[in-house]
């Protein structure tokens, strides 16, 4: 596709259960970003992806918080036992090499019950 | 995290005001982006700014990297009800090569018709 896709757009999970959700950056673009949103908040940083560099994971606020990339292409983000305080809508954004500019995905909106 | 000062936090304006917002910094940014982020979805990029002094204008928005590196500001011009949504700054300093940007809280934007 043209843009960042996410999936799933929503998701509902009960406190404790594991959710991954998924990032298809652009094509050609090496460098990907996750976000967290709370709501009514700004976006808060969690991990980078740079090609084949170890990733910058300085934003992850627990160890619960895990993220993968498969080359330079799908990224999954993994938060395992999920608490109520997790309900944010999580943004994935990806850039070309050596660009500033990052182009979003419409996030997904995780709500734990 | 470190984090870039957004002013106003909100606004409500009537259709065809002018508005104005802007982001500080207490150190010196090389770059300063500017986004929109619509109900429901990722943010969009609308302006990037490379140089002090720099003036550059996307259709009725105009945006300006402060002489001191440490500001920007965004205007929009005749506001039109489209206009909704959250406006965030992302900037990034001499953190060599590291591209991970700081974000402003966001202007939530609200036109009345």
């Amino acid at each position: 596709g043209a843009g960042v896709s996410q999936s799933p757009s929503n998701k509902v999970t009960e406190k404790g259960k594991d959710v991954e959700l998924r990032c298809d950056p652009i094509s050609g673009h090496t460098a990907l970003y996750w976000y967290r949103q709370r709501l009514g908040q700004g976006l808060e940083f969690l991990i980078y992806f740079q090609g084949n560099s170890a990733p910058d994971k300085s934003g992850l606020p627990s160890d619960r918080f895990s993220a993968e990339r498969t080359g330079e292409s799908v990224s999954t983000l993994t938060i395992q036992r999920t608490q109520q305080e997790d309900s944010a809508v999580y943004l994935c954004a990806s850039s070309f090499p050596r660009a500033l500019e990052q182009f979003f995905g419409p996030g997904t909106r995780l709500t734990v019950l | 995290g470190q984090q870039l000062n957004q002013s106003p936090q909100s606004m409500f304006i009537q259709e065809g005001e002018d508005v104005s917002m802007n982001c500080t910094s207490s150190s010196i940014f090389n770059t300063w982006l500017w986004y929109k982020q619509d109900p429901g979805e990722g943010p969009v990029l609308l302006i990037a700014l490379y140089k002090a002094g720099e003036l550059t204008s996307n259709g009725r928005l105009t945006a300006q990297f402060g002489i001191t590196r440490k500001d920007s500001f965004l205007n929009i011009s005749a506001s039109i009800p489209s206009d909704v949504g959250i406006y965030f700054c992302a900037g990034r300093g001499n953190a060599g090569n590291n591209r991970k940007l700081i974000w402003g809280l966001g202007t939530s934007l609200a036109v009345n018709p």
